[in-house]
């Protein structure tokens, strides 16, 4: 069954360092989605793209972030400087669009920023 | 603004009781709702899905059923057992390619 892969699973930074997560999305699937959770906290969406640009985006979402699809296949969230309180579970998402819309989860990324 | 609430927020139960988990979203305009499981510091793993013009989906033990109108939607747990310890988390889409809205969990523990 197809699947969205996130990597790495688990990365430790240094605050003020940048670091990029990155997804593998469904193959044929049209729209992207990065969120967040916090440690004990609700799962919350940060941003979603789409042909090549941002949808839509949360206020979490400022400059210190920003996504990108490099290429055919990845879809990435960078994160410029990074602050102690960004660390959470970063999930990635991907859905194939409005006859079949039903979004499928990549298993996150645990941020640790020390 | 939607908002999706779950009640309880926990749960302890005995082994083999039935168990209903409980959804409230506050603008029944939406597109589906889907039920997800989450294991503590793990991913999400899908359950169920209901599109907008379905009342129920049923996947083994679970029955997921949807009333938009009224803006709840529970999720029943048959014959529970330790291994359904977990977090469920309920989520609503409102349109077609829209940002998922989730709520914020009910923790279970099934006792043995």
């Amino acid at each position: 069954e197809p699947e969205v892969t996130q990597t790495p699973s688990h990365q430790v930074t240094q605050m003020g360092q940048e670091v990029i997560l990155r997804c593998v999305p469904i193959s044929n699937h049209l729209y992207f989605y990065w969120y967040r959770q916090i440690l004990g906290q609700k799962v919350e969406f940060l941003v979603s793209f789409y042909n090549n640009e941002i949808s839509e985006k949360s206020e979490i979402f400022d400059d210190q972030f920003s996504v990108e699809r490099p290429d055919g296949s990845n879809f990435t969230l960078k994160i410029r400087s990074t602050k102690l309180e960004d660390s959470a579970m970063y999930f990635c998402a991907s859905d194939g669009g409005p006859l079949n819309t039903e979004a499928f989860f990549g298993q996150g990324t645990r941020l640790t920023v020390v | 603004k939607q908002e999706v609430t779950q009640i309880p927020a926990a749960l302890s139960v005995p082994e083999g009781e039935n168990l209903v988990l409980n959804c409230s979203f506050t603008d029944s305009a939406i597109y589906n709702l889907q039920w997800f499981r989450q294991d503590p510091g793990k991913g999400l793993t899908s359950l169920l899905l209901i599109q907008s013009s379905q009342r129920e989906q049923t996947s083994g033990r679970l029955n997921a059923s949807l009333d938009k109108s009224s803006g709840r939607s529970t999720l029943y747990i048959a014959a529970s057992q330790p291994g359904d310890s977990a977090t469920y988390l309920c989520a609503v889409v409102e349109t077609s390619y829209d940002k998922v809205i989730f709520g914020p969990g009910t923790s279970l523990s099934v006792i043995p």
